[in-house]
């Protein structure tokens, strides 16, 4: 079974603080993703890498940096967090076009 | 940009029943869908991804493109309470060798005992 895992499940940042969000999958796929989750918006890209050391920007990336030195490794940095910060980020790989398979998500919180 | 609507729900059935999830799109060019599933306070997992016209069958889930009306559904039969969870519709863009889905905001789906 594919397994994508994400460092934290919960965390609790103040503002100003710098964010750090891993993702890791264990079956060598190419294509990273992190998403953030916010009720009544849906799910939003915020970036995607489809190799190592490539990234590309989604809908939403402003306040956020990515970075990919490993395959199986895709990060996501909030250099200053802020409160509209706070949300479920879920980290997702994929091989094939008609797969993405998702982390378990992690909340976070910005005070 | 590429714009996917759901009715957010929630829809409220009797177990056994037969499910209709709807989801429209914008882009008359698009071919391919994704359907997840994603339970409350959990990752989305992918039911079910179609290509082209037609419909695809696993199980007692069955996803419908149509093409000509711009929308594709989600046919869930013998819905059980476990099927309780929000289904996510996607459209997916190629780039970079991969498909980027633009998801939609979901509907809700409560099957009661």
């Amino acid at each position: 079974d594919v397994k994508v895992t994400q460092s934290s499940r919960y965390l609790v940042k103040r503002t100003g603080e710098k964010v750090f969000l891993e993702c890791v999958q264990d079956m060598d796929h190419e294509n990273m993703f992190w998403y953030r989750q916010d009720p009544g918006l849906g799910l939003r890209l915020i970036y995607f890498s489809y190799d190592v050391k490539m990234k590309e920007k989604g809908d939403i990336p402003e306040g956020y940096s990515v970075s990919r030195e490993k395959k199986e490794r895709f990060s996501l940095i909030l250099e200053s967090a802020s409160t509209n910060q706070t949300s479920m980020y879920l980290c997702a790989s994929s091989l094939q076009p008609d797969e993405q398979f998702f982390g378990p998500g992690t909340r976070l919180t910005v005070l | 940009q590429k714009e996917v609507e759901q009715n957010s729900g929630p829809l409220s059935v009797p177990e056994g029943a037969i499910v209709s999830l709807n989801c429209t799109y914008s882009d008359r060019g698009s071919q391919s869908f994704f359907w997840y599933r994603q339970y409350s306070g959990k990752s989305p997992e992918l039911i079910m991804f179609i290509y082209s016209n037609g419909d695809k069958e696993d199980g007692r889930f069955r996803a419908q493109l149509n093409k000509a009306s711009q929308y594709v559904s989600l046919l869930i039969r013998d819905s059980q309470p476990s099927d309780s969870a929000t289904y996510l519709c996607a459209v997916p863009t190629a780039s970079g060798g991969s498909y980027i889905p633009t998801f939609g905001r979901g509907t809700s789906l409560i099957v009661h005992p």
